[in-house]
């Protein structure tokens, strides 16, 4: 069974970094390209981050660009986020998804910006 | 960027009416598009790729239909399971999501 589950979300202060994990289990994680979607409260979703299954090629929303950072550790079948300088706007639920057709999803973890 | 819109953004529909939901996208997307459903408090679920094909474990009443800009999906005769927000999303060039369709109980 095919599993994603994040981790590291919480509260922080504008300006603050926070890394999220995604942890992969049931499928050959080295395999797939991983992304990174965000929904704010009461909102949409929201395209974050991509990275392909070598890494060789990641994405990043203009939104987040220069902030965060998107990488994979495939001996641990792990997908990470690092948030820097985070925003006010920055606020939401982080999930973590397989593949460029997003066919599975983790639960999500939330992030909260806040003084 | 391609922009990714979606209507009606709301409606109110009873169990077993036919559903019609529309997506455009601003320039031409050929068939790079997926559906999603998500329940208020749960992750998005996949329920459409490729303009038309039906992942698997997703009921047959669902179909989409669509490519170049215009997209439909449609229920073809709702369920109580099935109120929730859709959204579109368009994987032809950077991923972007329609702002979603919330189908709720008349």
């Amino acid at each position: 069974e095919v599993q994603l589950v994040e981790s590291g979300g919480g509260l922080v202060k504008p300006g603050g970094s926070l890394r999220l994990s995604c942890a992969a289990s049931g499928f050959t994680f080295s395999s797939y390209s991983m992304n990174w979607v965000r929904q704010a409260p009461g909102k949409g979703l929201e395209w974050v981050s991509s990275i392909s299954s070598s890494s060789s090629y990641i994405y990043y929303a203009d939104s987040v660009k220069g902030r965060f950072t998107i990488s994979r550790d495939n001996a641990k079948n792990s997908l990470y986020l690092q948030m820097n300088s985070l925003r006010a706007e920055d606020t939401a639920v982080y999930y973590c998804a397989r593949d460029h057709l997003n066919d599975y999803w983790g639960q999500g973890t939330l992030v909260t910006v806040s003084s | 960027a391609i922009r990714i819109t979606q209507s009606p953004s709301s409606l109110s529909a009873s169990t077993g009416d036919r559903v019609t939901i529309t997506c455009r996208a601003s320039q031409g997307i050929s068939s790079y598009l997926a559906w999603y459903q998500q329940k208020p408090g749960k992750a998005p679920k996949l329920l459409i790729y490729a303009a038309s094909t039906l992942q698997s474990g997703v009921p047959s009443r669902f179909s989409g239909s669509g490519s170049g800009t215009d997209f439909t999906l449609t229920i073809s005769c709702l369920q109580s399971e099935d109120f929730a927000t859709y959204y579109c999303q368009q994987y032809y060039s950077y991923p972007g999501f329609g702002p979603g369709t919330k189908v709720d109980i008349k």
